[in-house]
C-alpha cells in the first residue's frame, strides 16, 4: 500500500538552511513532489522530481531522492521567514492520472 | 490570471443535513480533482474527473457523496445527511492534458463544520 510519512515539526532561524524529510513506500512512485501550504491558501507545488533522478536543484530548493531507502529531502537554502509553511511531499505512479497520495506534512518555522 | 476558485469558503451545517461544494478549474485543463484535508493531516484523494466523464473514486467516497462534471468545465461535491465526520476542507485541484507530472493547481478549499 501507499503510505508516506513526514516529522510534524521543524523550527530554523532566518538565513540557515532547512531539511525537511519525508519517506515512502511504495517502489513503483514515478514521480515525488513537494507542495507548500501556507494558512488559508492552497497548495502550491515548490518542485518535483522524477523517479530515476538523484538530485534536483531549483534556486534556493535542491530535493535528494534516495530511492534505495525510499526516503525524498527538501533543502531550503538561505530560509526566509516567508517560507514558514507546512510542506507536504506527495507521490504518484505512472498511469494515475496524477492522482498523488500526501504525507502529513512538516511544519516549517522560521524565527528571527 | 484566474486559478482555480471554489465556493463557498466556510460552511457550517447542522448534522442531517445537504451540502454542495462549486469548483471552478483553471479554463483550460481538462482534468479536475477533489481531494480531502482534515486537521494536521494531508490532503486525501476522493475523486477524479476528465472532461465529464467521473474516472476514479476513493473509497473514501461514501455513497452520501457525489460529485458531477456536468459539461466538462466547473464541478459540484455534494455530500448529504452530513455527519460531524465529515467536517474538513475540501479541496479541487485541476491539470492540464496528458501531463502525468502531477503539477495540480489547487484553490483555496471549502471548509465545512458539521455541528
Amino acid at each position: 500500500g501507499e503510505d508516506v510519512e513526514q516529522s510534524l515539526f521543524l523550527s530554523v532561524r532566518e538565513g540557515d538552511s532547512s531539511v525537511i524529510n519525508c519517506t515512502y513506500t511504495d517502489s513503483s512512485s514515478t514521480y515525488l513532489y513537494w507542495y507548500k501550504q501556507e494558512p488559508g491558501a492552497g497548495l502550491q507545488l515548490l518542485t518535483y522530481i522524477f523517479s530515476n533522478m538523484d538530485m534536483k536543484q531549483d534556486q534556493r530548493l535542491t530535493v535528494l531522492l534516495n530511492k534505495k531507502d525510499k526516503h525524498l529531502s527538501l533543502r531550503i537554502a538561505d530560509t526566509q521567514t516567508g517560507d514558514s509553511a507546512i510542506y507536504f511531499c506527495a507521490e504518484s505512479m505512472w498511469g494515475t492520472a496524477s492522482k498523488l497520495t500526501f504525507g502529513t506534512g512538516t511544519r516549517l518555522q522560521v524565527t528571527l | 490570471d484566474t486559478g482555480v476558485s471554489q465556493n463557498p469558503r466556510h460552511k457550517i451545517t447542522k448534522r442531517g443535513q445537504n451540502v454542495t461544494f462549486r469548483c471552478d478549474p483553471i479554463s483550460e485543463h481538462n482534468r479536475l480533482y477533489w481531494y480531502r484535508q482534515t486537521l494536521g493531516q494531508g490532503p486525501e484523494f476522493l475523486t477524479y474527473f476528465q472532461n465529464e466523464a467521473q474516472l476514479e473514486k476513493s473509497r473514501l467516497l461514501s455513497d452520501r457523496f457525489s460529485a458531477e462534471r456536468p459539461k466538462g468545465s466547473f464541478s459540484t461535491l455534494e455530500i448529504q445527511r452530513t455527519e460531524q465526520g465529515d467536517s474538513a476542507m475540501y479541496l479541487c485541484a485541476s491539470s492540464f492534458g496528458t501531463t502525468n507530472t502531477g503539477e495540480l493547481f489547487f484553490g483555496e478549499g471549502s471548509r465545512l463544520t458539521v455541528l
